[in-house]
């Protein structure tokens, strides 16, 4: 059974950091691309960004580049997001997310970890 | 970026009702698109993904059609749990983008 559990969310000022972290399980993690997408308050689900299964292939969304940074531990499963220079309007449920195989639809998502960015 | 366009954002059906939700991107996308069903206060899932395969384990009244730049998704004799928003989401280009979200309550 696929289980995605993501940790690492709380209540952080402007301008501060977090990082967040997605422990995998019940597949083979580095053989599969991942997402990290998240979900404001109330509002729709906005994509993040992506690691390809070997970490060689990134990509951001434009709100998020610079202050951003996605990575994997294939050693030990676990999926990560580096966030700097926080602002409050990145306040939002993160989920991580695992692709279909073969694709990068998203087949699997965590529960989720909320990130409050306020002062 | 692609801009993904769904309607309408909200309606309301009956039980055994056929819906049909749209998506249109501002540029062709082929077939890469996926739907996913988000009920309050849970993750994401996915229902459709390649614009018409159905995700394993997912009842056969939902079905995606299109290509090109217009996708539909049908959810045929609608059931009491299929209440829940209903996102798009275009996989060709990077950034991925999703649409809006439409709303269907039962």
């Amino acid at each position: 059974q696929v289980q995605l559990v993501e940790s690492g969310g709380g209540v952080v000022q402007p301008g501060g950091s977090l990082r967040l972290s997605c422990a995998a399980s019940g597949f083979a993690f580095s053989n599969y691309g991942m997402h990290w997408v998240r979900q404001a308050p109330d509002k729709g689900l906005e994509w993040v960004a992506y690691i390809h299964n070997d970490g060689s292939d990134k990509h951001y969304v434009d709100s998020v580049k610079g202050r951003c940074t996605i990575s994997r531990d294939n050693s030990k499963n676990t999926l990560y997001l580096q966030m700097n220079s926080l602002r409050v309007d990145d306040t939002a449920i993160y989920y991580c997310a695992k692709v279909v195989p073969g694709g990068h639809d998203i087949e699997w998502w965590g529960q989720g970890t909320l990130v409050t960015v306020s002062s | 970026d692609i801009h993904l366009t769904q309607s309408p954002s909200f309606l309301s059906a009956s039980v055994g009702d056929r819906v049909t939700i749209t998506c249109r991107a501002s540029q062709g996308i082929n077939n890469f698109l996926a739907w996913y069903q988000q009920r309050p206060g849970k993750a994401p899932k996915l229902l459709i993904y390649a614009a018409f395969t159905l995700q394993s384990g997912v009842p056969s009244r939902f079905s995606g059609s299109g290509s090109g730049a217009e996708f539909t998704l049908t959810i045929n004799s609608l059931q009491p749990e299929d209440s829940a928003t209903y996102y798009c989401q275009q996989l060709s280009i990077y950034p991925l983008t999703f649409g809006g979200g439409t709303k269907v309550e039962i």
